[in-house]
């Protein structure tokens, strides 16, 4: 069974730029999620999917958006880029749908933003 | 205000003994907890859960438990492989249909000495 996919793995922007992330779910997972991994601040939430629509946001600015497609597969975008959005993107996926547990999130390897 | 708090950014032990791994939360709303493993490169992989309803959760070598009155859960590992070298994630979140995400901690950098 094929993991979770992220693409590209490693990427530079300079500041100002705008930057689109791709992850692609397991086969059968409906709920995608997208987390910020930083030294100082570890593994921040940034936002979950389920069918087409956003169900939560973590506490990050507007310049942080994302989408699901109706194949599940999730793009997230950073407009404006600030040299503090240098990170670890992470994708999560999981079999979960409304009503319950988070139960377990499958990552993919994330994608290493590097802005300049 | 971190929700999540895990003190020791790094625990070294000896192959073949204990490894303790501790996480304190703040947020009483919390119901459900969980450990992940990361190595290098790698994206988080889930070890073990927890609900609040219970006290202690085992699987193989990995047992967490969750003392509720004090908002502390801890991670045990019996006995330490070297492949146990890793950073660990405590998790947190409140369950029960609630669509918010994971909380995690800042993880702990776990280093088996052989």
């Amino acid at each position: 069974k094929a993991g979770v996919t992220q693409t590209p793995r490693y990427l530079i922007k300079t500041r100002g730029q705008q930057v689109t992330l791709s992850c692609s779910p397991i086969s059968g997972h409906r709920s995608v999620s997208w987390y910020q991994q930083t030294p100082g601040q570890g593994l921040q939430f940034l936002f979950e999917y389920f069918s087409e629509t956003q169900r939560n946001k973590g506490n990050f600015p507007g310049r942080f958006s994302g989408r699901q497609f109706s194949n599940s597969r999730s793009e997230m975008n950073v407009s404006t880029l600030e040299l503090g959005d240098s990170a670890l993107y992470l994708c999560a996926s999981s079999r979960r749908s409304g009503g319950q547990l988070p139960g377990e999130l499958f990552f993919g390897e994330g994608s290493r933003l590097t802005v300049l | 205000d971190q929700q999540v708090k895990q003190n020791s950014p790094s625990l070294s032990v000896q192959e073949g003994r204990i490894s303790i791994l501790n996480c304190d939360y703040t947020n009483s709303m919390f119901d459900y907890f969980l450990w992940y493993k990361k190595y290098p490169a790698e994206g988080p992989t889930f070890l073990i859960s927890i609900s609040s309803i219970k006290d202690k959760n085992e699987d193989g070598r990995f047992t967490v438990f969750l003392n509720k009155s004090a908002k502390h859960l801890s991670l045990h590992i019996v006995p330490s492989q070297p492949g146990d070298s890793a950073v660990y994630f405590c998790a947190a979140s409140v369950g029960g249909g609630g669509a918010d995400g994971l909380t995690f901690g800042k993880g702990t950098h776990l280093i088996i000495q052989p």
